[in-house]
């Protein structure tokens, strides 16, 4: 079946510094790959998306590349902020969701 | 911009009891979906729905129910209440417009004594 790997559980660092979110994935069929994005106490929102192979994105500071022949979506960013502390999850789309465990990131000052 | 919630915000249930939670989406959507979140399993897919009328089990059903009585609304149903569905529920919806993007409401946090 799909999955989702996110290697970081938790990751803290410090502002000004960028930011790199691991996600692999695993899967048969082609497929849209998501970053969610969770602050305390919200519920999750989309933060960018994929499915085109080697194309990058980029939101809100955010961006990733998927990478079809090495199964991998990382997020990053190149300047953390203190707004970027939250729950990141990574997930791809066959017509319901598949997440990831999730990153919890702190970002301090 | 697109709207789930959900109701109650809050519940405090005793085991055996029965706990219905409920979600309203104003986007039009064909697809909802509930979820569970727990520290460490991050989001986990309980039930779906295609469409009024229909209902699908997802990763893990055990101990719920899910009820879509309009394109609108869509249930999830504890008939017996058991500590271990403690958890913060969250519903979502979407559709099938080739990006299969999902829009969630704001949770709800269950609490089973």
């Amino acid at each position: 079946g799909d999955s989702v790997t996110q290697t970081e559980g938790l990751v803290t660092l410090t502002e000004g510094l960028p930011v790199m979110l691991n996600c692999t994935y695993q899967t048969a069929y082609s497929t849209f790959l998501f970053w969610y994005v969770q602050h305390l106490n919200e519920a999750p929102k989309l933060l960018l998306k994929s499915s085109t192979d080697n194309k990058r994105t980029e939101h809100q500071g955010f961006h990733a590349t998927l990478h079809k022949s090495s199964s991998s979506f990382h997020l990053q960013k190149s300047s953390a902020q203190l707004s970027d502390s939250a729950l990141y999850y990574c997930a791809l789309s066959r017509g319901k969701l598949t997440f990831g465990e999730g990153t919890q990131v702190t970002v301090i000052s | 911009e697109a709207a789930v919630t959900q109701s109650p915000r809050n519940k405090v249930a005793v085991t055996g009891g029965k706990v219905t939670l409920s979600c309203n989406q104003t986007n039009n959507h064909n697809n909802m979906y509930w979820y569970r979140q727990d520290t460490g399993h991050g989001l986990r897919l309980i039930h779906y729905s295609y469409g009024a009328g229909s209902t699908e089990k997802g990763d893990i059903p055990d101990g719920y129910k899910a009820s879509r009585p309009s394109q609108e609304n869509f249930s999830l149903i504890l008939e017996l209440a058991t500590p271990s569905q403690t958890s913060v529920y969250f519903c979502a919806s979407g559709d099938w417009t080739g990006v299969y993007e999902q829009y969630f409401g704001p949770g709800t946090r269950l609490t089973v004594l």
